[in-house]
């Protein structure tokens, strides 16, 4: 079935360092799609990416997908404290169903 | 946007009792609805997709004997754990796909279960 990997597991940085999560899918997505998810609360939608070779910004937040449409990226730039939590990617191939990688946790000392 | 409501936040049950956890949306319909588990640490993993007016569709490995699911109308799924054990203990999150042309899954705020 479909798997997605996403890495690394952990990110620890210095609040104003980069970041950033990659997601590989083992098969050509449709669509794949970003979430938030703060220590312990719920996942938040963050960006869908449909389009190959895709890049969306969002404000410090830069989303890229992949020319194949198999892998994907998020990278926030000069990151605040307020980044921390765990990022998932979530791809979707089939009708109906997403896959979700391991997510990243990212924790950033002040 | 759209709002999913899940219900209760956190239970503590005896082990060998049965746990049911509502999953709502709010202002808008969802003839699918997804519940996930998630361990601490670790990512989402869907366990059935839940389908108004007929039969949940479960993920490999998950007992549907065992997670019984119930999509009764447009905007109501149900979990219910049979005859919970500790090793079901876990947070359980419901999740619901918005109308809108993003796709974007709308999840509930998620529920704690302690089987004792």
């Amino acid at each position: 079935g479909q798997q997605v990997m996403q890495i690394p597991q952990y990110q620890h940085v210095q609040e104003g360092e980069d970041f950033t999560t990659y997601c590989n899918s083992s098969t050509t997505l449709s669509n794949i799609q970003w979430y938030k998810q703060r220590p312990g609360g719920h996942p938040v939608f963050l960006i869908q990416l449909v389009k190959s070779g895709e890049v969306k910004k969002q404000k410090r937040l830069t989303f890229q997908f992949g020319e194949a449409k198999k892998n994907s990226s998020l990278h926030i730039t000069a990151t605040q404290t307020t980044d921390v939590g765990t990022y998932f990617c979530a791809g979707h191939a089939n009708a109906g169903k997403s896959t979700f990688g391991d997510g990243t946790t990212l924790t950033v000392k002040p | 946007g759209a709002v999913v409501s899940q219900h209760p936040s956190w239970v503590i049950c005896k082990s060998g009792t049965s746990v049911k956890i509502e999953c709502r949306s709010l202002d808008f319909q969802a003839t699918t609805m997804f519940w996930y588990r998630q361990f601490p640490k670790q990512s989402l993993m869907l366990m059935a997709t839940s389908n108004e007016g007929s039969k949940a569709t479960y993920e490999q490995g998950v007992e549907k004997d065992k997670f019984l699911i119930n999509h009764a109308s447009l905007t109501l799924s149900t979990l219910t754990v049979t005859s919970a054990h500790p090793e079901d203990s876990s947070f359980y999150i419901c999740s619901a796909r918005g109308t809108g042309t993003s796709g974007e899954l709308f999840f509930g705020e998620g529920s704690r279960l302690t089987v004792l």
